[in-house]
């Protein structure tokens, strides 16, 4: 199985600085079709998950443009490029290239 | 608007059985892959299963093959999860995903313990 390691796994950050979440493959996860399937998704505190990123670096409809993705091959990076209060929660990656489907462990961003 | 119920949890012994069922609407079900995922209590999130539109392909993780059946009926826009011979490991909210985005729905509690 494809193993997705994310870090750090807490990120305490300050209101309307920049925050980054790394997350590696022990995979490559480029298909065969070209495409890079690599997802980030958020789950704030007492509801479900829901989509960010999909291949990479497209934002979901409705994700503001302060999220954006970024990486190839085994490399993925989520940036927040200014924080606020409701981006709290925990963030996950998730790859739909190999089965099965894995996700990271998840990064829990909290306001310092 | 994509709109996901899952239902069916609840409280079983080891070695138990449970259905979990998913009412899809707002979208063309049977045109839809379906996953289910879970989260055990405080934890991250696992992928569970996943079918095709038709039914024919189907995937699980490794821990459940053998234990889980997923399934559907399109004509009553409906995704099901069949747990057999169900562990406290199993212990978890199940969510309900549609394949095209990883819409969710609100996930249904399943709580394995004597």
């Amino acid at each position: 199985d494809v193993v997705m390691t994310q870090s750090p796994l807490s990120l305490p950050v300050t209101l309307g600085q920049p925050a980054s979440i790394s997350c590696r493959s022990s995979q490559s996860l480029v298909y065969s079709d070209g495409n890079t399937y690599l997802s980030w998704f958020q789950q704030r505190p007492g509801q479900s998950p829901r989509r960010l990123i999909y291949k990479v670096s497209n934002r979901d409809s409705g994700v503001p443009d302060r999220f954006s993705g970024s990486g190839s091959g085994t490399d993925f990076t989520l940036k927040i490029s200014r924080v606020e209060a409701e981006d709290v929660g925990v963030y996950y990656c998730l790859q739909t290239t190999h089965w099965p489907r894995t996700f990271g462990q998840g990064t829990k961003v909290e306001i310092k | 608007e994509v709109q996901l119920v899952e239902s069916g949890g609840g409280l079983v012994q080891p070695g138990g059985s449970l259905r979990l069922s998913c009412a899809a609407s707002g979208f063309t079900f049977s045109t839809s892959s379906m996953h289910w995922v879970r989260q055990a209590p405080g934890k991250g999130l696992e992928w569970v299963a996943y079918i095709k539109p038709d039914g024919g392909d189907k995937y699980y993780v490794d821990s459940v093959k053998g234990r889980f059946t997923i399934s559907r009926d399109n004509a009553k826009n409906s995704l099901y999860l069949q747990m057999n011979s169900l562990r406290a490991e199993d212990t978890a909210v199940y969510y309900c995903a549609r394949g095209k985005d990883y819409s969710w729905g609100q996930g249904t509690l399943v709580t394995v313990s004597s």
